[in-house]
């Protein structure tokens, strides 16, 4: 069955120190892939979207994704995080149609 | 631009009540989609709108009904409230038509409904 998981429902680090949060897809063909981050009381906003080409992508407020076809992952990571990315984080994909995961929630300690 | 404005904010209902949450879009996008949130179990598509005058049902359809007014709004319906649609919903719009589902979705700021 097509499925997207990830595997972290929470997740803690300190404020400076590198983030990776990890999303697994189940599908028969490479769907395109995106990060989405909810602050609290608001709606989801796109960090990042994978569709073909350079699996390393590039997207807003500092984060990135890679896309490993041989592991069916697209995880997010950030070098150096800050008190303002404590947030939800979703990893989507798409094929016939677009499904999310059940979100990562990220806290950052001072 | 406001992008994807909902309304109410909240609402808290009783069991058997009925209301109607309100979606509207400034992008002119074809494609409207409205999706529950509940907790640990991510975003769950309910009903979606390819293009104006157009709807499809989503994961979980059951006890909703939607209407794509026009381009810019599609509204979502609850006819007779259930404890279980206690939940946060987000209205969602994207470029494209027979495409959308699988391009960016842009999201307005949900409702969060209690149902007693």
């Amino acid at each position: 069955a097509q499925s997207v998981t990830q595997p972290d429902i929470h997740i803690t680090v300190s404020e400076g120190a590198s983030l990776e949060l990890r999303c697994n897809y189940s599908y028969g063909a490479t769907p395109y892939l995106f990060w989405y981050v909810q602050s609290p009381g608001q709606g989801l906003q796109l960090l990042l979207k994978y569709f073909s080409g350079d699996t390393l992508v590039q997207g807003i407020k500092g984060f990135e994704a890679e896309f490993k076809r041989s592991q069916s992952s697209f995880n997010l990571r950030k070098p150096s995080v800050h008190w303002s990315d404590a947030a939800e984080y979703f990893c989507a994909v798409a094929f016939n149609d677009m499904r999310f995961g059940a979100g990562t929630r990220l806290t950052v300690k001072p | 631009n406001a992008g994807v404005t909902q309304t109410p904010k909240f609402q808290v209902l009783k069991t058997g009540q009925s209301m109607t949450l309100q979606c509207a879009q400034d992008m002119n996008h074809n494609s409207m989609y409205w999706y529950r949130q509940d907790p640990g179990m991510g975003l769950r598509l309910i009903y979606y709108s390819a293009s104006e005058g157009t709807t499809d049902k989503g994961e979980v359809p059951n006890g909703y009904n939607v209407s794509r007014l026009n381009k810019r709004e599609f509204s979502l319906r609850l006819e007779s409230a259930a404890p279980s649609q206690t939940s946060v919903y987000f209205c969602a719009s994207s470029e494209g038509s027979s495409s959308g589902r699988l391009n960016e979705q842009f999201f307005g700021p949900g409702t969060r409904l209690t149902v007693l």
